[in-house]
């Protein structure tokens, strides 16, 4: 399958911990994008990639979150001293850019569910 | 600010029959792209439809279809020939010159047998 992928798909840590999430988009994507999903809610935009640069950062992305993306290929999402209210699924997603026929449809991942206890 | 709006948090509809779901939203930009995303059970976000603001035809994809109507800044989401396995969470989303996504609060849609 060369869909997104996310790693882990399940992490439970005790606050204050760090946790570290994986993404590998769809091979000849070159846009990545985080999202953050509560019970209940839409996913929230944090931040996007366009190869490894990254172009906007949501105010929802703390100053204890980073992202990075190195090689342009696969992401990672890093929280620091994790709080409850970290809680959510991590949706990571891609696209490529441009592309006029698919108007930048992105593609999702499975997601990772993180809880802090 | 741009938003999108699902008014229904909760729907079902008997196997077969048809279900219309809401969405509005707001934007003052001309140029942007809706789509209807669909969160079945497992949670990976699977895209339904997709529809360009400059096109004033309504987008169509086999028992999916929606209803554009860009002056009252409305998308909404017809299924047809419901089925089972259209139960899911249906998020419907507004994608802005920035190529950044936001989403509604989605309804949830129980297909009944």
């Amino acid at each position: 399958d060369t869909g997104v992928s996310q790693d882990p798909r399940h992490k439970i840590t005790k606050r204050g911990q760090n946790v570290t999430f994986r993404c590998d988009p769809i091979s000849e994507h070159n846009r990545l994008y985080w999202y953050r999903q509560t019970l209940g809610q839409g996913p929230e935009f944090l931040t996007y990639f366009q190869n490894e640069a990254q172009l906007e950062k949501s105010r929802l992305l703390s100053d204890r979150f980073s992202a990075e993306r190195p090689k342009g290929s696969f992401s990672t999402l890093e929280i620091q001293r994790t709080e409850q209210g970290d809680s959510a699924m991590y949706l990571c997603a891609s696209s490529l850019y441009p592309a006029p026929v698919e108007g930048n449809t992105i593609y999702f991942g499975e997601g990772s569910w993180l809880t802090v206890v | 600010a741009q938003t999108v709006t699902q008014s229904q948090p909760e729907m079902s509809v008997q196997e077969a029959e048809t279900v219309t779901l809401s969405c509005t939203y707001d934007t003052s930009e001309n140029n942007y792209y809706l789509f209807w995303y669909k969160q079945p059970p497992s949670r990976q976000m699977i895209l339904v439809i997709r529809q360009e603001a400059y096109k004033q035809q309504n987008a169509t994809e086999n028992r999916f279809s929606v209803n554009f109507q860009k002056a009252a800044k409305s998308f909404s989401l017809k299924i047809s020939d419901s089925q089972l396995g259209d139960t899911a969470m249906y998020f419907c989303a507004l994608q802005l010159r920035t190529y950044k996504y936001i989403f509604g609060t989605g309804t949830r849609l129980k297909v009944l047998a």
